[in-house]
C-alpha cells in the first residue's frame, strides 16, 4: 500500500457525461500528479499540482481540468467524455516539488469506461 | 522523440533464476533521475528502485538492483532469485533536472515478465 488513495476504483459512464476522480496523497506529500494509462498511448502525464498551485502541465485535454485543495487532496474533472477517454487514471504523490530525487508513489488507479 | 526505450515487450524467466530488464534513455541534461516501477495484473504501480545520474554506485533494493551504465545511457533492472509474484509489467521512467523539461516522469512502454515454476 503506497498510502495514496483514489476513488472511485471503477467508473462506467456514457459519452458526453462528466465525471470527477478524487485523490488523497500520502501524508506529508505536497505534490500530486495525474497520469492516464491506455493501451495505445501508454502512461501519459496529465498535470501536476504542488501545494495547491499548478506546477506542470502535460498532455491534458482542454475538456479535462484538475485542482488541489487546501487539505492537499486533488480532483480530476473529465467532461464531454468520449470513447477514447476510457483508460486507467492514476494519481501519484511526492514529498517535494518534483526534483530528480523526488520519488512518486502511485495510487491504485481509477478505471474509467466510457460507453 | 522517445526518451525511454524498453526493447523487450515480453520476457520469461524460471523461478529462482535472475533476469535483466533493459532500459535505455535519451537526455542531454546532466542531471536526471531514473526509476523502475512494477505493475501487477491488479493494476497498481509499485515503486521499486531509484538511480540518480550523479550516483557513483549502482542502486540496490533487496532483490532488485540497477545496472547503471551512464556512458551507454542504460539503466537495466536486475531481479535476482525470481519469484512467481514477480510476474508483472515493469516500467522504466526518467525525470530530467532541467525545469524546462517539466517535472513529470517519462515512462517507457514496459516489459511484461512472466516467471514460470
Amino acid at each position: 500500500d503506497s498510502g495514496v488513495t483514489q476513488t472511485p476504483k471503477h467508473l462506467i459512464t456514457a459519452t458526453g457525461q462528466r465525471v470527477t476522480l478524487r485523490c488523497s496523497p500520502r501524508s506529508g506529500d505536497l505534490s500530486v500528479y495525474w497520469y492516464q494509462q491506455s493501451l495505445d498511448q501508454g502512461l501519459q502525464f496529465l498535470i501536476q499540482y504542488y501545494n495547491g498551485e499548478e506546477r506542470a502541465k502535460g498532455n491534458i485535454l482542454e475538456r479535462f481540468s484538475a485542482q488541489q485543495f487546501p487539505d492537499l487532496h486533488s480532483e480530476l474533472n473529465l467532461s464531454s467524455l468520449e470513447l477514447g477517454d476510457s483508460a486507467l487514471y492514476f494519481c501519484a504523490s511526492s514529498a517535494g516539488a518534483g526534483g530528480i530525487t523526488d520519488t512518486q508513489y502511485f495510487g491504485p488507479g481509477t478505471r474509467l469506461t466510457v460507453l | 522523440a522517445q526518451k525511454i526505450t524498453q526493447t523487450q515487450p515480453g520476457m520469461f524467466v524460471q523461478e529462482k533464476e535472475a533476469v535483466t530488464l533493459d532500459c535505455t534513455y535519451d537526455t542531454s541534461d546532466p542531471s536526471y533521475g531514473l526509476f523502475w516501477y512494477k505493475q501487477p495484473s491488479s493494476g497498481e504501480m509499485i515503486f521499486l528502485i531509484y538511480q540518480g545520474s550523479y550516483d557513483q554506485q549502482n542502486a540496490t533494493e533487496g532483490r532488485y538492483s540497477l545496472n547503471f551504465q551512464k556512458a551507454r545511457k542504460s539503466a537495466n533492472l536486475v531481479i535476482s532469485a525470481s519469484q512467481l509474484g514477480d510476474s508483472a509489467m515493469y516500467f522504466c521512467a526518467m525525470r530530467e533536472g532541467n525545469p524546462n523539461s517539466g517535472y513529470a516522469l517519462n515512462f517507457g512502454k514496459g516489459t511484461s515478465l512472466l516467471v514460470t515454476p
